[in-house]
């Protein structure tokens, strides 16, 4: 199994306080990502890192924000949590871009079960 | 608009019986993931595939570029094998990216 651990696996929040999940990668890849999963939806990507500093949104990045300062790092921080964030959060790392033919895949966290009362 | 489509969401299949996941997609793709997420959450890939067919011990992948489809294929089904199966694709120009299906919910009786 590829090292990744996220923390913490679940946690309960107040609507509007600030939550911070943290991804944490043995395996010295470049890139990675998070996704957050919800019944009737498949995964959707909030954002993804290519670099130490280098990170970009994807398609449901409205309310949250990303840091890495170090490429075992990854962090997704929910600056004001709402109700609609209630989710389970996965971390996944590629060490090429994913799809490019080089045999690149994507490999998954355990989750993150998050919920805002 | 899904641009990934799995059929059936839920499947139940007695023990040892041959399985078929089927993933439908509308555009075009550089590569096709085939991914397990168990009862407890996490996520495992399976296979990652661009052309043909792929087998791993009792799992079998296929794929159909022009068709625009791939199956998932289980022989001889063990209860073990109860999961969330997701396909997802590598759209092309998007290579950071993956677009998943909503999953097949399969579960395996003894």
């Amino acid at each position: 199994d590829a090292g990744i651990t996220q923390s913490p696996r679940h946690k309960v929040t107040e609507t509007g306080t600030p939550v911070t999940l943290r991804c944490h990668q043995t395996e010295n890849h470049r890139y990675m990502y998070w996704y957050r999963q919800d019944p009737g939806h498949g995964l959707r990507l909030i954002h993804y890192s290519y670099g130490v500093k280098d990170t970009d949104k994807g398609e449901v990045s409205d309310g949250y924000s990303v840091s890495r300062s170090k490429t075992e790092d990854f962090l997704l921080t929910l600056e004001s949590a709402t109700s609609s964030q209630t989710s389970v959060y996965f971390c996944a790392i590629s060490e090429f871009p994913l799809g490019t033919g080089r045999g690149t895949e994507a490999f998954f966290g355990q989750g993150t079960r998050l919920t805002v009362v | 608009k899904n641009e990934v489509e799995q059929s059936p969401q839920n499947l139940t299949a007695q023990e040892g019986e041959f399985i078929t996941i089927n993933c439908s997609y509308s555009v075009g793709i550089s590569a096709l993931h085939w991914l397990q997420q168990h009862p407890g959450g996490g996520i495992v890939s399976l296979f990652m595939l661009s052309s043909g067919k792929k087998k791993h011990g009792r799992l079998i992948a296929t794929i159909n570029i022009q068709e625009k489809h791939s199956s998932l294929h289980i022989t001889a089904s063990h209860p073990r094998d109860s999961a969330v199966y997701i396909c997802a694709i590598f759209t092309s120009g998007s290579a950071r990216q993956l677009t998943f299906g909503s999953g097949t919910q399969l579960t395996v009786l003894p």
